[in-house]
């Protein structure tokens, strides 16, 4: 069974440019969620999908942030336009039931 | 609110060394207790997992046993090996919530 991924791995933009990073959850989960772990900073929760609802986006920091999961299976992220604090490791995690999640590899955005 | 803090790193063990990781968690109700771990260069994987008190969690020798009275999951390995080298982070997740609430993760360099 395939585990989740993330695509790229690597991103590096300039400061006011738009950066769209994507997550593959395992198939069959419809949980979703999406995380970001800002240098030397604990992992932070932005938000929840079951199937393609937005369940909880309590911690998307601003309105820069989109998410969307048309269709219920992947999901993106995108930031526009990207800052200089938006640097850090996004993480994507799938689940069945919403209990135990599942991470994806992770995407390093460097904003410059 | 809920909350999980972790003893400061960076832990610095030879081969064989016995490893403790603290843990301790504020929270209201009865959460979920995980332990991830990432190593280099790769995703969080799950290393183990409790639901609910006095459970223990466990997995590639390493336990951890919720302790509802001190609020604490502990990480305990018997003997560590170079292979064992990597960021590991407590968690929680709340009964309500959806979200894992992570500690700020503890960076274990283990040498032959």
């Amino acid at each position: 069974e395939a585990g989740v991924t993330q695509f790229p791995s690597h991103s590096v933009i300039e400061k006011g440019q738009t950066v769209t990073l994507r997550c593959d959850p395992i198939s069959g989960h419809d949980n979703l969620y999406w995380y970001r772990r800002v240098m030397g900073k604990e992992i932070k929760f932005l938000l929840h999908f079951v199937k393609e609802s937005k369940q909880d986006e309590s911690g998307m920091p601003n309105n820069r942030f989109l998410a969307e999961r048309t269709g219920g299976t992947y999901s993106t992220l995108k930031v526009q336009p990207a800052e200089l604090e938006d640097s850090g490791v996004y993480f994507c995690a799938s689940s069945p039931l919403g209990v135990t999640q599942y991470f994806g590899p992770g995407t390093r955005l460097t904003v410059l | 609110g809920n909350s999980v803090t972790q003893m400061e790193g960076p832990v610095t063990l030879s081969e064989e060394a016995f490893l403790t990781i603290n843990c301790t968690y504020t929270a209201t109700g009865y959460p979920s207790l995980f332990w991830y771990v990432q190593y280099p260069g790769e995703g969080l994987q799950l290393l183990l997992k409790a639901t609910k008190a006095d459970d223990k969690g466990s997995n590639k020798g390493f336990e951890a046993t919720y302790r509802k009275e001190t609020t604490s999951f502990h990480l305990e390995k018997g003997s560590v090996q170079v292979s064992d080298s990597a960021v590991y982070f407590c968690a929680l997740l709340s009964q309500a919530g959806t979200a894992l609430i992570f500690g700020k993760g503890t960076t274990l360099s283990v040498s032959s």
